[in-house]
């Protein structure tokens, strides 16, 4: 069965540290898709990333760098220099090629990312 | 800019009394899904229309009920509104089954 651990609820750092979300996901399928998605206090869901499984290449944008390891099944992401408006939940999120007709995203619990000034 | 657009944000209703919440899209997408969403919790998907193609998740309330009358326009309708349907209602679009999914503002739904 498809599954989306994200095992950090909470994580509070200082502006200007390095931090790391964890995602875990499991599946049967070869061909997937995995996400990340940030929601701040506003309530919006915005779209950070997508990740096809046969692409394991790293990708940095900016502060935002994510690092896909299929022998582990993990997606992580690592903001560096934080700031206060990274504050947020953010979501890491499947959807299986097998299931893509309905293209639904298994959601993780998400992570609680606070960045004090 | 092209965007996904809910209405109204904020929707406050009487249990048991019917409600209405709206979603557009100028992305001329051919879905558009509804997830609920409660609180401190992952959101839920609900339906999605792909063009006029209605598909029901099988968990899904029948107290839940979705129309799509054109391309840009999808209604999500709660017939008997209870206290636990008290959540965010998102919006989703996305060009094609499977691809990225582009979400709305939400409308908060409170049940008095």
């Amino acid at each position: 069965a498809q599954k989306v651990t994200q095992a950090q609820t909470e994580i509070s750092v200082v502006e200007k540290e390095d931090v790391t979300l964890d995602c875990v996901y499991e599946t049967r399928d070869t061909t997937y898709y995995l996400f990340w998605y940030k929601q701040p206090p506003s309530g919006e869901l915005v779209f950070l990333i997508r990740r096809n499984s046969f692409d394991e290449q790293n990708e940095i944008s900016g502060r935002y760098s994510w690092n896909f390891q299929k022998s582990t099944s993990s997606f992580n992401f690592t903001i560096t220099a934080s700031q206060v408006v990274d504050s947020a939940v953010y979501f890491c999120a499947l959807s299986e090629w097998r299931s893509s007709n309905t293209g639904k995203l298994i959601f993780g619990q998400g992570t609680t990312l606070q960045v004090k000034p | 800019d092209a965007m996904v657009i809910q209405n109204p944000r904020y929707q406050v209703t009487q249990f048991g009394k019917p409600v209405t919440l709206s979603c557009s899209q100028t992305l001329n997408h051919n879905v558009m899904y509804w997830y609920q969403q409660k609180s401190s919790q992952a959101p839920k998907l609900l339906f999605h229309y792909y063009d006029k193609d209605f598909n029901n998740e099988a968990d899904t309330p029948d107290n839940f009920q979705s129309r799509r009358p054109n391309t840009s326009f999808c209604f999500l309708d709660i017939r008997s509104p209870g206290l636990g349907d008290a959540a965010m209602y998102l919006c989703a679009t996305s060009r094609v089954r499977g691809d990225t999914q582009y979400f709305g503002p939400g409308t908060r739904l409170t049940v008095l």
